[in-house]
């Protein structure tokens, strides 16, 4: 089982649509979570990281739910500039990040 | 904030050329970075982490001798492929530690724009 499960996708929606994405990961020891967002041939951006309060910055929430082991990313009212690869990032105990194999997104106009 | 760059950006170069690879914080010190490799539709590959003053921590099948990692200072850390060959042709990316954190946790990554090699 991979340490970091994310479902690659492509998420066709349109213009407008609600999208959550959903993580999971294996080590229940993992401390700091993250979305990344990754345009092609570009680097990730650091999109948000994420707490068990859940966070929000503007159109998009991030929750974490330390008893299942997964995070999620909630994008409303999506903009065609939202279409990307988001990546799901754990760090368990040492600064090394691991990362999810990304949820590829595409809004259509 | 949070400023990582890389230089340069493409490479084009012969096979047996070695290639250096610089990542700089500009606006941030940096007791560690990380160099990832990153083929096409794959996820970004940690090769290693880079520590100022001391040697680099590899990943298990990276050749340290192959891609030498120096990081002499707080804000400059580089990866040099040595005799590079067509199938180190990748995409190369660093990443940055904030020493400081800042409103994020101490372990946030700040990722460089990327280097792409392409040997022939």
């Amino acid at each position: 089982r991979k340490e970091v499960e994310q479902d690659p996708g492509p998420f066709n929606v349109p213009e407008g649509a609600t999208v959550a994405f959903n993580c999971t990961y294996s080590n229940s020891a993992s401390q700091s979570f993250f979305w990344y967002r990754q345009d092609c041939r570009k680097e990730p951006k650091l999109l948000m990281s994420v707490y068990s309060s859940g966070n929000e910055d503007g159109r998009f929430t991030a929750q974490l739910n330390r008893a299942s082991q997964y995070i999620s990313l909630l994008i409303r009212d999506s903009k065609l500039s939202d279409s990307a690869t988001y990546l799901c990032v754990v760090t368990s105990g040492t600064y090394k990040y691991i990362f999810g194999t990304g949820t590829r997104l595409k809004v259509l106009a | 904030g949070a400023v990582v760059s890389q230089h340069p950006s493409w490479v084009i170069c012969k096979s047996g050329t070695s290639v250096k690879i610089e990542c700089r914080s500009l606006d941030f010190q940096a007791t560690t970075m990380f160099w990832y490799r990153q083929f096409p539709k794959q996820s970004l590959m940690l090769m290693a982490t880079s520590n100022e003053g001391s040697k680099a921590t590899y990943e298990q099948g990276v050749e340290k001798d192959k891609f030498l990692i120096n990081h002499a200072s707080l804000t400059l850390s580089t990866l040099t492929v040595t005799s590079a060959h067509p199938e180190d042709s990748s995409f190369y990316i660093c990443s940055a530690r904030d020493n400081w954190g800042g409103d994020y946790p101490r372990e946030t990554q700040y990722f460089g724009p990327g280097t792409r090699l392409l040997v022939l």
